[in-house]
């Protein structure tokens, strides 16, 4: 069954360093996602985007975030400064049409900002 | 702002026992309800969903049961299963959005 697949798993990085998370979504799929959970909380959504460009974000998603589809495959979220509330377990996720509900999410990578 | 909550952080259930789950929501906006389940080191997965316009859907051992009236919606699984033990999620998407509000979720463990 085709997934979606984050690297790395883990992410440990310096208080104001960047750092580029990696999603290959399912191949036919369309719209893409991030979330995050941090530990204890809900999983929170971040950004959506479609046929390259965001189609919605949210308040957390600012100015230190972007996201690319560099390629046919990849979709990146980039935080250009990390934060020491970064640190989060990053979810992405993908569908194959507009407003599916039924999201495919990968495994997560695991942010910590020290 | 919790729009959706699940106040029961953890559930304890025998095997063949029914689990229960439960959780509310404020938004009156929202116009589908769904149920994922999380496996440690794994991303959610999709177990069931309800759309505003039913109060009822059945998948097998699971059951989902929406009340509009009192912004409630349960996820029903007879009999719990010990492979059922992970943290469900309650989750409701906006008519006006493109996004899923989820909840805090709530760990279920089945013992045999």
């Amino acid at each position: 069954e085709p997934e979606v697949t984050q690297t790395p798993s883990h992410q440990v990085t310096q208080m104001g360093q960047e750092v580029i998370l990696r999603c290959v979504p399912i191949s036919n799929h369309l719209y893409f996602y991030w979330y995050r959970q941090i530990l204890g909380q809900k999983v929170e959504f971040l950004v959506s985007f479609y046929n390259n460009e965001i189609s919605e974000k949210s308040e957390i998603f600012d100015d230190q975030f972007s996201v690319e589809r560099p390629d046919g495959s990849n979709f990146t979220l980039k935080i250009r400064s990390t934060k020491l509330e970064d640190s989060a377990m990053y979810f992405c996720a993908s569908s194959p049409w507009d407003r599916n509900e039924k999201l495919f999410f990968g495994s997560g990578t695991q942010l910590s900002v020290l | 702002d919790q729009q959706v909550k699940q106040n029961s952080p953890s559930l304890s259930v025998q095997e063949g026992r029914i689990s229960i789950l439960n959780c509310d929501y404020t938004n009156s906006m929202f116009d589908y309800f769904l149920w994922y389940k999380k496996y440690p080191a794994e991303g959610p997965t999709f177990l069931i969903s309800i759309s505003s316009i039913k109060d009822k859907n059945e998948d097998g051992r699971f059951t989902v049961f929406l009340n509009k009236s009192a912004k409630h919606l349960s996820l029903h699984i007879v009999p719990s299963q010990p492979g059922d033990s992970a943290v469900y999620f309650c989750a409701a998407r906006d008519v006006n959005t493109d996004k899923l509000i989820f909840g805090t979720g709530t760990r279920l463990q089945v013992f045999p």
